[in-house]
Formats: C-alpha cells, sequence, structure tokens
C-alpha cells in the first residue's frame, strides 16, 4: 500500500523565519514528487521533482527529493503571512496509462506577523 | 485560473436528493480525476478516467457514479448521500502520457453540505 507521510503536521512561526517541512514515502512504480500548496480551495501547483539531489527553486521556495532515502524537502525563507497554507506532498507514479498521485495529509503552516 | 472548472462551488442537499457535480477541462487533457477531501483526512482519489474510460474505482459507494462523455467534461452523479459524505469535491486533470512527467491541474472544488 502506498504510504506519504508529512512533518510536522502543523507548525506557527514568525515573519521572516525559515521553515523545512518534511515528506517520506514509500509507493510502487515511482515516477516524480509533487509539492503543492493548498490554501483555501484547490491545492496549487509548486514544484515536481524526478532526480534526487537537484535543488528546484521558486523566490523564497526551493525542494529536494532523495530518490534513495525516499525523502523529499520543502524551505521556505524569509515567511511572510501570504504562505500560511496547507503544503501536501504527493508522490506520484504510473499505473495502467494514467499518473496516480498519493497525497499526505499536509503540513499545515501558519505565519504570525 | 488553472484551466479546470467545476461547477456548482457550493451544494447543500438533504439525504434524499439527486444532484451532480460537474467538471470541465479547457487543457486538451486525456485523464480526469475525482477527489473527495473530508476535514483532517488526506486527499482521497475516488475515480479515474483515461480517454473516456474508467481505469480505476478506489472502492467508492455506490451513491457516487462518474459521468465522463468526452475527455473534457466528467460528471460526479450524487444520490442517497449520507452526511458522512459532506466534503470538498476536487476535480482534476492531466495528460495521459507514460512518457511525460506531468502534473494534475485542479479545479477549485464544489464545497458539499449533506444535511
Amino acid at each position: 500500500e502506498d504510504k506519504v507521510v508529512q512533518s510536522p503536521l502543523s507548525l506557527v512561526v514568525h515573519e521572516g523565519d525559515t521553515v523545512t517541512l518534511n515528506c517520506s514515502y514509500e509507493v510502487t512504480n515511482f515516477r516524480s514528487l509533487l509539492w503543492y500548496k493548498q490554501e483555501k480551495k484547490a491545492p496549487t501547483f509548486l514544484f515536481m521533482l524526478t532526480s534526487s539531489g537537484i535543488e528546484k527553486k521558486s523566490g523564497r521556495l526551493s525542494s529536494i527529493l532523495d530518490k534513495k532515502e525516499l525523502f523529499s524537502i520543502l524551505n521556505i525563507t524569509a515567511t511572510q503571512t501570504g504562505d500560511s497554507a496547507i503544503y501536501l506532498c504527493a508522490p506520484s507514479l504510473n499505473s495502467g496509462g494514467y499518473q496516480k498521485v498519493t497525497f499526505g495529509t499536509g503540513t499545515k503552516l501558519q505565519v504570525i506577523p | 485560473e488553472t484551466g479546470v472548472t467545476q461547477t456548482p462551488r457550493h451544494l447543500v442537499m438533504g439525504m434524499t436528493n439527486k444532484k451532480s457535480l460537474k467538471c470541465e477541462q479547457h487543457l486538451g487533457h486525456n485523464a480526469m480525476y475525482w477527489y473527495k477531501q473530508s476535514a483532517k483526512k488526506p486527499l482521497e482519489l475516488m475515480f479515474v478516467y483515461s480517454l473516456e474510460e474508467r481505469v480505476e474505482n478506489n472502492s467508492v459507494p455506490s451513491r457516487f457514479s462518474p459521468e465522463c462523455p468526452n475527455s473534457s467534461h466528467l460528471f460526479l452523479h450524487l444520490h442517497t448521500l449520507q452526511p458522512e459524505d459532506s466534503a470538498l469535491y476536487l476535480c482534476a486533470s492531466s495528460r495521459d502520457r507514460l512518457a511525460g512527467l506531468e502534473t494534475q491541474y485542479f479545479g477549485p472544488g464544489t464545497r458539499l453540505l449533506v444535511l
């Protein structure tokens, strides 16, 4: 059975802090690992990671994958109140001609002024 | 705006009602998905359609009935729901290509409340 564990479950930080969100996974036919940000409704895509050790960056956010240890982290530097959201980790795999994505429960981040 | 739209955005229904959720994607994708998101639980995959054929059904109760008339439209027909079915229902789509590394694009969701 596919398994995704995110930690911490929730986190409260002050503006300007740096946070690291963790994701460990166990899936078959692994293809890529996706990070999403979910504020009020639908998740919005952040990163797709396919290779180990290559950091992806987008502004203050960055992420890296370790395919040997089945682990990924999402870093947010100089946090802002607009970063408050649930961050979802989702390994994807190929299954029967489509992409199957399994989501973790997410890390709820709250950034206070 | 992700190119995936859902209607209605909010729905309140009684347990004896029949309603349908609609999803439409304008991205030229070939696979569409229904997810359920309940409070404090991970997103749960309900149904997957690839090239208009259902390829996965994660043991969803029969009171949820999907329909995919073409690659751009996906419906979720609801009947005799239970209060525990109250949740956010999300539709997503993706390119259906094994060689490609694609992401799923989500619609805004339908917030369903069953009384």
